[in-house]
């Protein structure tokens, strides 16, 4: 069964250093998001890509997460500054084109980041 | 897309049925409820969706009220593994798939 990838699984980065993240979604799914949770509340929207575009960051901290999808394929999320707030489950989803009719978003694992 | 409330826990005896309580009273005509659960320290799993009518497959059932300002997720023999926290969501079925996730419910099921 296909799976969407990231890793790492897990990371343990200091505070004030760089931090990226790296997901692969389902073949042939065209949508990929990256979201944000923070233990003990649900899943927080961070950025949404349709290929290779940016359709929705407004809920992403511009001054030190960036995220980029440059073949539409795979994906990073880099955090440069980390900062101690930023521990959490970063975890990467992806979709078929909007309008099909099985919408659905498929997860991956998660990367668990932990800032020290 | 409209806002969800749920329960935060509930507790089940194994082998019985759960069911999952879910409010969306502003929900708008083209939305649909789709329910994810997430068991510990992975990703949110989907599991149903439905728009109208009530809906089943393999994992559970979704019975969806008249007026569809509330919705229930039906676990029909619950077991240990389904012990998880249950995301009801609701959201327009095109567009891509900007999730909104509240706090979800926590269930718990016991021997």
């Amino acid at each position: 069964e296909a799976e969407v990838a990231q890793s790492p699984r897990y990371k343990i980065t200091e505070k004030s250093q760089a931090v990226a993240f790296w997901c692969d979604p389902i073949s042939g799914h065209a949508t990929l998001y990256w979201y944000r949770q923070i233990l003990g509340q649900g899943p927080e929207l961070l950025v949404q890509f349709q290929d290779e575009s940016v359709v929705d960051d407004s809920q992403l901290p511009k001054d030190r997460f960036s995220a980029e999808r440059l073949k539409g394929v795979d994906s990073t999320l880099k955090i440069q500054p980390a900062e101690l707030g930023d521990s959490a489950m970063y975890l990467c989803a992806s979709s078929p084109s909007p309008g099909q009719a099985n919408t659905e978003a498929f997860f991956g694992q998660g990367t668990r980041l932990t800032v020290v | 897309d409209a806002k969800t409330t749920q329960p935060p826990s509930m507790d089940c005896a194994e082998g019985r049925a759960a069911n999952l309580p879910c409010n969306h009273s502003t929900i708008s005509g083209n939305e649909y409820v789709y329910w994810y659960r997430q068991i510990h320290s992975q990703g949110p799993q989907y599991i149903i969706h439905g728009l109208k009518n009530n809906e089943t497959n393999e994992m559970a059932s979704l019975i969806i009220t008249e007026d569809r300002k509330s919705s229930t997720l039906i676990l029909p023999h619950a077991t240990l593994r389904d012990t998880a926290v249950y995301y009801c969501i609701v959201r327009v079925n095109t567009g891509g798939f900007k999730t909104i996730f509240g706090a979800g419910t926590r269930l718990f099921v016991k021997a």
